[in-house]
């Protein structure tokens, strides 16, 4: 069966400072990949998806940035984070169309 | 452009009664419709999905949606609610066929009192 996985669960970061989250898929291959980003009290914010190795599709424009490296292998960065940068991140991966399955999510706190 | 509108951002209902979360969306033709459950902490779920036919569909832990096209609705019922349901749900949509598009409510948050 097809797992995904997020690391790390929790991250507390000072304004400035780098970041890296990363998510893999166990189970599949060639999966759709997609990170999101959930605010408190508000909805999911899709902010990259990625089709294929090395595709990457940006929704919004901000400061954050995603790679694939590897066909199960998502990455969100940024160089330099800001207080509006914290909240909940989700990637998800999609085999059908349709079926969109979610990691465990990091929580992302910006001091 | 397609949306979603979660009237409810927050219910509380007793343990043992019904729930109804409603689900009200925008979009030209008919979507994908769908019901997810975070708990607390974690990541999301899928509820059920709609993608065509029977209008009703059934999804895990007891739950059920109603596609109504002429509402643009997708509401979310259980009959008896356990301690267990309380979480946060999200309505989403989205075009068929294509997963990129995805566009989700805002989210109604449960609580469950004994």
């Amino acid at each position: 069966s097809q797992t995904i996985h997020q690391w790390p669960a929790t991250l507390v970061q000072p304004v400035g400072s780098p970041l890296s989250l990363e998510c893999t898929v166990e189970g599949t291959s060639n999966p759709n990949l997609y990170w999101y980003r959930q605010a408190a009290g508000r909805g999911l914010q899709l902010l990259f998806y990625s089709v294929g190795i090395g595709q990457i599709s940006s929704e919004v424009p901000q400061n954050l940035s995603a790679s694939r490296p590897q066909d199960r292998q998502f990455i969100l960065s940024s160089k330099k984070l800001l207080l509006s940068d914290s909240g909940f991140y989700l990637c998800a991966w999609t085999g059908a169309p349709g079926l969109k399955f979610f990691g465990p999510g990091t929580r992302l706190t910006v001091l | 452009a397609q949306s979603v509108t979660q009237p409810d951002i927050h219910i509380t209902v007793s343990e043992g009664a019904s729930l109804e979360l409603r689900c009200n969306y925008s979009y030209g033709a008919t979507p994908y419709l769908f019901w997810y459950v975070q708990s607390p902490g974690q990541g999301l779920q899928l509820l059920l999905k709609y993608f065509s036919g029977d209008t009703l569909v059934q999804g895990i832990k007891g739950f059920e949606a109603e596609f109504k096209r002429s509402q643009s609705s997708f509401n979310l019922r259980k009959p008896s609610v356990h301690w267990s349901d309380a979480a946060e749900y999200f309505c989403a949509v989205g075009p068929p066929l294509n997963d990129y598009k995805l566009s989700f409510g805002a989210g109604t948050t449960v609580t469950v009192r004994a």
